[in-house]
């Protein structure tokens, strides 16, 4: 079955340590997105691509880092810069490569807690 | 400012009843709307895309009108199950591969 891979589900990490999240699709989508979500507010964007070897600041950009060396993968690295990094981590994917995101496929998630 | 609300009160009705969901914006002009379910836990289903020019879309049990003079969205859940529990999601795709997510409204279905 086609979809989205996420792992780990649960990740814990200690202060200054950096953490890198996977995410893995075969869906042969172009389009692939980092969203956080945190109780009680809506899904932000951290980072997205349109095609391999690219990608864009979404509006929560900073203390995170990615790369998209292959169309499958597009991991995520929480660095020690980002100060509240305790969220739930969404990855997902889309067909749309032309400027509008369509219909978005997700992973089920990775929990990082800070301890 | 731009802003996407849902009612982030829990609406709780009971089972063969029709659930309304509302979703307001502001200072947005997207060009299509969408609503996710997502179960705790887990990531977003897609359920519904509706385009500007639509004014209603229907899906099985599923029907979602758009409004863009009120900027708003109602999605209807007809002969609701507990099966039908779980939080939904209005998310605004605006351009430029940003879709705009709102906080959410849960939904309990009594049996």
């Amino acid at each position: 079955d086609g979809g989205i891979t996420q792992s780990p589900k649960y990740l814990f990490r200690k202060e200054g340590q950096n953490v890198t999240l996977s995410c893995e699709q075969n869906l042969n989508h172009d389009a692939m997105y980092w969203y956080r979500q945190d109780p009680g507010q809506g899904l932000r964007l951290i980072y997205y691509s349109q095609i391999v070897n690219d990608f864009q600041k979404g509006d929560i950009a900073e203390g995170y880092s990615v790369s998209r060396e292959k169309k499958e993968s597009f991991p995520l690295t929480v660095t020690s810069a980002q100060k509240n990094p305790t969220a739930f981590y969404l990855c997902a994917s889309s067909r749309e490569a032309t400027g509008r995101t369509g219909e978005l496929f997700f992973g089920e998630g990775s929990r990082l807690t800070v301890l | 400012s731009q802003k996407i609300e849902q009612n982030s009160e829990a609406l709780n009705i009971q089972e063969g009843k029709t659930a309304t969901l509302t979703c307001n914006y502001t200072n947005y002009s997207p060009a299509y709307l969408q609503w996710y379910r997502q179960d705790p836990g887990r990531g977003p289903v897609f359920l519904l895309l509706i385009r500007e020019n639509e004014k209603e879309k229907r899906k099985e049990r599923l029907k979602v009108t758009f409004d863009t003079t009120l900027k708003q969205s109602l999605f209807h859940i007809t002969a609701s199950q507990p099966a039908d529990s779980a939080t939904y999601l209005c998310a605004l795709d605006t351009g430029g591969f940003k879709t705009i997510f709102g906080a959410g409204t849960r939904l309990f279905v009594k049996a």
